[in-house]
């Protein structure tokens, strides 16, 4: 039990265009679901924690505009990275919780993004 | 501020030799704390977990882990490491109560033959 999905698993698109990039869990209801960012070789930054029916809430010096967080549903969360540019090319993780299973989160496989 | 420290950036064991990766955390009474493994083109798997209780805990895949409060370290360890334990691995710690988690900067493990 409690697997997360993401979709895609890498993508590549032109500067100046928008991509989504969908997270979901399979097996259970995720009211939260929360984004991260990892760059190579480096740790997992959080970028957004996403409320199913509530607006998403930013860490700070995460741009909201570029990054559009949708939680519609409570198996789905989108990330929609728009107007991208080289720079947000990375590596982007979600996550989320059960909660019968307690604290820990269970994670995506994770989505490569690359800007050209 | 809350802060999750793993000192090795690369560790190179080899093949049927333990293994000891730190981790060091600062500020909170009693952390909830996880190790993490990343492998290449996989998802972060949970390892092992520490919230309370006993300090010496037991995970997957052979591994422990101890928490020490004197010394505000949550080391993880494995007796005997298998090639197939070569990936990267993030210590963590609970922020919130949503699940909102803090990593360090991981640690890197290469196993030799």
């Amino acid at each position: 039990g409690a697997v997360v999905s993401q979709h895609p698993s890498w993508v590549i698109c032109k500067s100046g265009t928008s991509v989504k990039i969908e997270c979901r869990s399979l097996d259970f209801q995720a009211t939260t679901m929360f984004w991260y960012r990892q760059f190579p070789k480096q740790s997992l930054m959080l970028m957004a924690t996403s409320n199913e029916g509530s607006k998403a809430t930013y860490e700070q010096g995460v741009e909201k505009d570029k990054f559009l967080i949708n939680h519609a549903s409570l198996t789905l969360s989108t990330l929609t990275v728009t107007s991208a540019h080289p720079e947000d090319s990375s590596f982007y993780i979600c996550s989320s919780n059960p909660w019968v299973t307690g604290y820990e989160q269970y994670f995506g496989p994770g989505t490569r993004l690359t800007v050209t | 501020a809350q802060s999750v420290t793993q000192p090795d950036i690369h560790i190179t064991v080899s093949e049927g030799a333990s293994l000891e990766l730190r981790c060091n955390y600062s500020y909170g009474a009693t952390p909830y704390l996880f190790w993490y493994v990343q492998s290449p083109g996989q998802g972060l798997q949970l390892l092992l977990k520490y919230f309370s209780g006993d300090t010496l805990v037991q995970g997957i895949k052979g591994f422990e882990a101890e928490f020490k409060r004197s010394q505000s370290s949550f080391n993880l360890r494995k007796p005997s490491v298998h090639w197939s334990d070569a990936a990267e691995y993030f210590c963590s710690r609970l922020t919130d109560s949503w699940g909102k988690l803090q990593f360090g900067a991981g640690t890197q493990v290469v196993v030799t033959p």
